[in-house]
């Protein structure tokens, strides 16, 4: 079976600073997604960046970044010169096996909370 | 490009009622995925829709369920509701393939009374 896991319930990062919040996964599957979500207090769950299992080199999006370590199953999402925007819940999400499709596996999630 | 939009926000309902809840997604996309989220069991997977049929279905009972129409919007119901289906419902589109991402609207967030 696949899971995620997101072992920080909550964080805190002084502004400006980068913080790395942490994702582990289990699968079976040779190809799969990597996937995080911005969720802020509105509700909406905001796309950031992608890793396919093949792809070589770390994603990059602006700020975001997503450190793969495969060997490990680890896909750590690095957020740099944190705003007090940054504020939110993150998830960190897979996407199913190709049988399974449209389908999300999401992670417990993490909180941050960026100080002034 | 407009983003995904679900209405209605917010609903009110009481135990027994039925609800309907409404997801258009982006333009050209043809994949619908609906998910539940609460606080005690995170995100769950609903079902996902593509070109009006359904492709994959989640673990949850008969009194949820949905339907893609010829335009890509879906709507899902929840018959006799019960308090347990207080949540946040997302509904997420993308063009189909089992690579694509998934862009999420801004939910409807259901009490059951």
């Amino acid at each position: 079976a696949q899971k995620i896991t997101q072992t920080q319930p909550g964080m805190f990062v002084q502004e400006k600073e980068a913080v790395t919040l942490d994702c582990t996964y289990d699968t079976s599957d040779q190809s799969y997604g990597l996937f995080w979500y911005k969720q802020p207090s509105s509700g909406e769950m905001i796309f950031l960046i992608y890793q396919g299992s093949y792809d070589e080199q770390n994603a990059t999006e602006g700020r975001y970044s997503l450190n793969f370590q495969k060997a490990r199953k680890s896909a750590n999402l690095v957020i740099s010169a944190s705003q007090l925007g940054d504020s939110a819940m993150y998830f960190c999400a897979m996407r199913g096996h190709s049988s399974n499709t449209g389908k999300l596996i999401f992670g417990q999630g993490t909180t941050l909370q960026v100080k002034p | 490009k407009a983003g995904v939009t679900q209405t209605p926000r917010y609903l009110i309902k009481t135990r027994g009622q039925q609800v309907t809840l409404s997801c258009s997604p982006i333009s050209g996309h043809r994949s619908v995925s609906w998910y539940q989220q609460t606080p005690g069991q995170g995100l769950q997977f609903l079902f996902e829709y593509f070109s009006e049929t359904q492709r994959n279905k989640g673990n949850f009972p008969g009194r949820f369920s949905g339907r893609q129409f010829s335009n890509s919007r879906s709507e899902m119901n929840v018959s006799t509701l019960e308090l347990g289906d207080s949540a946040l419902y997302l509904c997420a589109s993308s063009q189909g393939q089992d690579t694509d991402t998934q862009y999420f609207g801004p939910g409807t967030r259901l009490t059951v009374l």
